[in-house]
């Protein structure tokens, strides 16, 4: 079975720009969960999808949109960069909502750079 | 606020040797706590993931214990070998208002040395 798959790995981008992460899941889980990984702040909560609609929400500011699709694919949106928006961008999959019992796999993150 | 600290921030031992990563968390209610290995560059892989009911779980060399009492948590590494040089996550999820929450811990940073 393949495993939660990211793209692109790396982006850089310039401040004020938008850009958009893609998550695909593992075949047959609905639960798609977005982080932060910062080495100052570890990892911190953007959002969860489960079935197409958004079921929590860390403290992040507007700019950090997502998305589940019908195939339970993931994408996140982050506009109007920031320097400190510099960071490695997680998701995990899981077949129920995170925080249950079940088992999250994480993805191999994509490490986004804003210059 | 829920929260989770971890201790030590950082940690080198000798190739061989044993440790032990500690977890306090202040989430309540508790539904369950997960420590996570994440190698340098790579996403966090689950190493165990206990219940409010269970207070040690084993996985190969991995022996993690859960005091709910006292809303503890350890991490024992036996015969480390320099492939678990990595951060070790602690992870507790909590009911909120909206459901469940997870809440994470900072990492230790765990180095193995020949």
């Amino acid at each position: 079975k393949a495993g939660v798959t990211q793209t692109p790995r790396y982006l850089i981008k310039t401040r004020g720009q938008q850009v958009t992460l893609s998550c695909s899941p593992i075949s047959g889980h609905r639960s798609v969960s977005w982080y932060q990984q910062t080495p100052g702040q570890g990892l911190q909560f953007l959002f969860e999808y489960f079935s197409e609609t958004q079921r929590n929400k860390g403290n992040f500011p507007g700019r950090f949109s997502g998305r589940q699709f019908s195939n339970s694919r993931s994408e996140m949106n982050v506009s109007t960069l920031e320097l400190g928006d510099s960071a490695l961008y997680l998701c995990a999959s899981s077949l129920e909502p995170s925080g249950s019992s079940y088992e999250q796999y994480f993805g191999p993150g994509t490490r986004l750079t804003v210059t | 606020k829920n929260q989770v600290e971890q201790s030590p921030q950082s940690l080198i031992i000798l190739e061989g040797k044993n440790c032990t990563l500690q977890c306090n968390y202040t989430v309540s209610p508790f539904s369950n706590l997960r420590w996570y290995k994440q190698d340098t560059g790579r996403g966090p892989v689950s190493l165990t993931i206990m219940t409010f009911s269970e207070n040690t779980k084993s996985n190969g060399r991995y022996t993690a214990t859960l005091d709910a009492d006292t809303k503890q948590s350890s991490l024992h590494i036996t015969a480390s070998q320099l492939s678990d040089s990595a951060s070790y996550i602690c992870v507790v999820s909590g009911n909120s208002n909206s459901g469940y929450a997870l809440n994470f811990g900072k990492g230790t940073s765990l180095l193995v040395t020949p």
